[in-house]
């Protein structure tokens, strides 16, 4: 059974610092997502990362994948107080020809302060 | 806008009651998704649809079911409802049976009382 684990799931910060939020998962996976979420409001799609040592910016908002340590990171930089928000990672596995549904981790509420 | 669309944004409804949510998927988009979130069991998956196809199951209770029509559209039935229902139900599609395009919807939160 694929699971999925954050942390911090809680995280107050001040503008202008860096920090990183780390995804494990227990089993291999087909593919790796990044969403934000505010709230009350949908998941928006922020990083689909596909392959070992992928990594992908937009923004003050980097995320990478290491398959071997089953491992995600999404680093921020230079935070700015519009990117409060909760950031989930989530799985995916592929089995009997498709996709399963995708695995939550349980989010990282990130607070960011002036 | 992603393109999902789901219908009622909000519902309020009795326990012991019974509830339809609604899916309009993006187009061309043939699978489906439901999830769950709720302060409890965070986001969970339900059930995917897969061109009228059931195609994968999660977390769906028993009093819980799906169907995919052949216009692609999907609903999600909730039967004899509990307090422990309420929650924020999200649909997602993407173009194939592989994720590939992964999109959510706004969700409906059901409430129950």
């Amino acid at each position: 059974e694929l699971k999925v684990e954050q942390n911090p799931l809680f995280l107050s910060m001040q503008e202008g610092k860096n920090y990183t939020i780390y995804c494990n998962y227990s089993t291999t996976s087909d593919r790796l997502y990044w969403y934000r979420q505010d709230p009350g409001k949908s998941l928006e799609s922020l990083f689909v990362l596909l392959s070992n040592g992928a990594v992908k910016q937009e923004g003050r908002l980097m995320a990478s994948l290491d398959t071997k340590a089953r491992l995600s990171t999404l680093h921020i930089t230079a935070a700015v107080h519009d990117l409060s928000a909760t950031y989930f990672c989530a799985a995916l596995l592929y089995s009997g020809g498709g996709a399963d549904g995708l695995t939550f981790g349980k989010g990282t509420h990130l607070i960011i302060q002036p | 806008d992603s393109g999902v669309t789901q219908t009622p944004k909000h519902l309020i409804t009795a326990t012991g009651q019974r509830v339809t949510l609604r899916c309009s998927p993006r187009s061309g988009d043939l699978s489906v998704y439901w999830y769950q979130q709720s302060l409890d069991q965070g986001l969970q998956f339900l059930i995917q649809y897969y061109n009228g196809e059931e195609r994968a199951k999660g977390n769906i209770l028993e009093r819980f079911s799906a169907q995919q029509f052949p216009d692609l559209h999907s609903e999600l039935n909730l039967s004899s409802l509990e307090l422990g229902d309420s929650a924020l139900y999200f649909c997602a599609s993407s173009v194939d049976g592989f994720g590939y395009g992964y999109t959510f919807g706004s969700g409906t939160r059901l409430t129950v009382v």
